[in-house]
């Protein structure tokens, strides 16, 4: 079991410009979240889905930000017109679902906008 | 809405001395499970220990917890820290009856010094 894969690792990105962020959940799980981490607001919650069905993205800034799941295989969250303010590590983890709420993490991107 | 404080944001130990870290939340929920998340350098966090039930010490790797309901406070606590604790640590919960994202603090970086 290879755990979480997020690619790429790093990212950097002029302002206005887009990114795209890839993750490979474990095998078997059937939900994937997104979470953005900085040192001032440490891991915050983005959104996440249940069976590839979005179920909460409350965490999602509204106008650039979006997330996908075209299969069980693999999540994209996309940001448009990145901003320095988006500078952050993201990360993505999966969990079994239902009342095995231990989420399991994977390395993370770090996007830098310049 | 569902919140988690962890209040000292760097906490800085000798080797072989005890430790805590606090960890007290908010939640208008009944049926909710609390976490503790490490975090090595340049790695993913990953689960340290897990617990539902009021006032049942959890263990696992040297670190204990306790939830306290009565007092909404689930701090982490070693007897004997070691270089390799050093680490960023995060407390979380989630609402075991409803959505499956699990809601973060800060973090607290431990630093154990020689």
């Amino acid at each position: 079991n290879a755990g979480v894969i997020q690619t790429p690792r790093h990212k950097v990105t002029g302002k206005g410009q887009e990114a795209t962020l890839w993750c490979e959940p474990i095998s078997g799980h059937s939900a994937v979240f997104w979470y953005r981490q900085t040192i001032v607001q440490g891991l915050e919650f983005l959104t996440y889905f249940r069976n590839q069905a979005p179920i909460d993205d409350s965490g999602m800034p509204k106008e650039r930000f979006s997330a996908q799941m075209p299969n069980q295989s693999h999540s994209t969250l996309k940001i448009q017109s990145t901003q320095p303010q988006d500078s952050a590590v993201y990360l993505c983890a999966s969990s079994l679902g239902w009342g095995q709420n231990t989420l399991y993490f994977g390395a993370g991107t770090r996007l830098s906008v310049l | 809405g569902d919140s988690v404080t962890q209040t000292e944001g760097l906490v800085t130990v000798t080797e072989g001395l005890p430790v805590m870290l606090n960890c007290t939340y908010q939640t208008a929920y009944s049926d909710v499970a609390f976490f503790w998340y490490v975090q090595y350098l340049n790695e993913a966090p990953k689960l340290l220990l897990r617990s539902s039930t009021d006032n049942k010490r959890t263990e696992h790797q040297g670190f204990h917890a306790t939830l306290h309901k009565s007092s909404s406070s689930f701090h982490l606590q070693k007897s004997s820290v070691q270089l390799s604790d050093s680490a960023l640590y995060y407390c979380a919960l989630s609402d075991l009856g409803g959505s499956a994202k699990l809601i973060f603090g800060e973090g607290t970086k431990l630093t154990v010094s020689s």
